[in-house]
């Protein structure tokens, strides 16, 4: 069975550090793109980029590039996002979505559960 | 950036009923277009892809249309679990863009 595990929520305050991550199992981690979007509060959802695990190329949206870091390691079948320095404007939910080929194209078809990050004074 | 303006807002629908949602982009995408439900406390679901093919398990009650820039789901006899949150997005250009979602509301 596919899933995808996502790390715990987290409270930072502006200007910490952060990396969550998500965790891939039952399907082969490195044949399959994996991406993450964000949904802010009341709002709709976002990609902010896509890694493809067996050789970490990524590939950001331009609104996320420079704001955020994606990466993977394919040796513990997790991909991970994260912020060098977290603002009030990353308040958000992040999901993890597996990327499969329909047609010829990547479309989400297992998603995380979604992990919360607040960042609040 | 493509930029996908979903319609209406909310949509408030009797149990039995056909409700038709409807996505513009601003561009062509082609047939490059899927649609996505979402429940609360939920992570997005699947739906359509290619404007008009329904993924693995979706009752054929769900159909989509369109092609270009003008697109079309629609749900032929609303159940009670069908009641949520539906995006279209796009994947003709990278990034992949979503609408602002349709509401789905019981009347």
């Amino acid at each position: 069975e596919v899933q995808l595990v996502q790390s715990g929520a987290e409270v930072k305050k502006p200007g910490e550090s952060l990396k969550i991550s998500c965790k891939a199992s039952g399907y082969s981690f490195t044949s399959y793109w994996i991406g993450w979007v964000r949904q802010m509060p009341g709002k709709g959802l976002e990609w902010m980029g896509i890694i493809y695990p067996s050789d970490s190329h990524t590939i950001y949206s331009p609104s996320f590039q420079g704001q955020v870091t994606i990466s993977a390691d394919k040796s513990i079948s997790t991909a991970f996002l994260q912020w060098s320095s977290l603002k009030a404007s990353d308040t958000a939910m992040y999901y993890c979505a597996r990327r499969n080929l329909y047609g010829n194209a990547g479309l989400p078809d297992y998603w995380g559960q979604g992990t919360l990050v607040t960042v609040s004074s | 950036e493509i930029v996908m303006t979903q319609s209406p807002a909310a949509l408030s629908v009797s149990p039995g009923e056909r409700a038709t949602l409807s996505c513009r982009a601003s561009q062509s995408v082609s047939s490059n277009l899927a649609w996505f439900q979402q429940k609360p406390g939920q992570a997005p679901r699947l739906l359509i892809y290619g404007a008009s093919t329904r993924a693995t398990g979706l009752p054929a009650r769900f159909s989509g249309s369109g092609s270009g820039t003008e697109f079309t789901l629609t749900i032929s006899s609303l159940q009670s679990e069908d009641f949520a949150l539906y995006y279209c997005q796009q994947y003709y250009n990278w990034p992949d863009t979503f609408g602002q979602g349709t509401k789905l509301e019981i009347k």
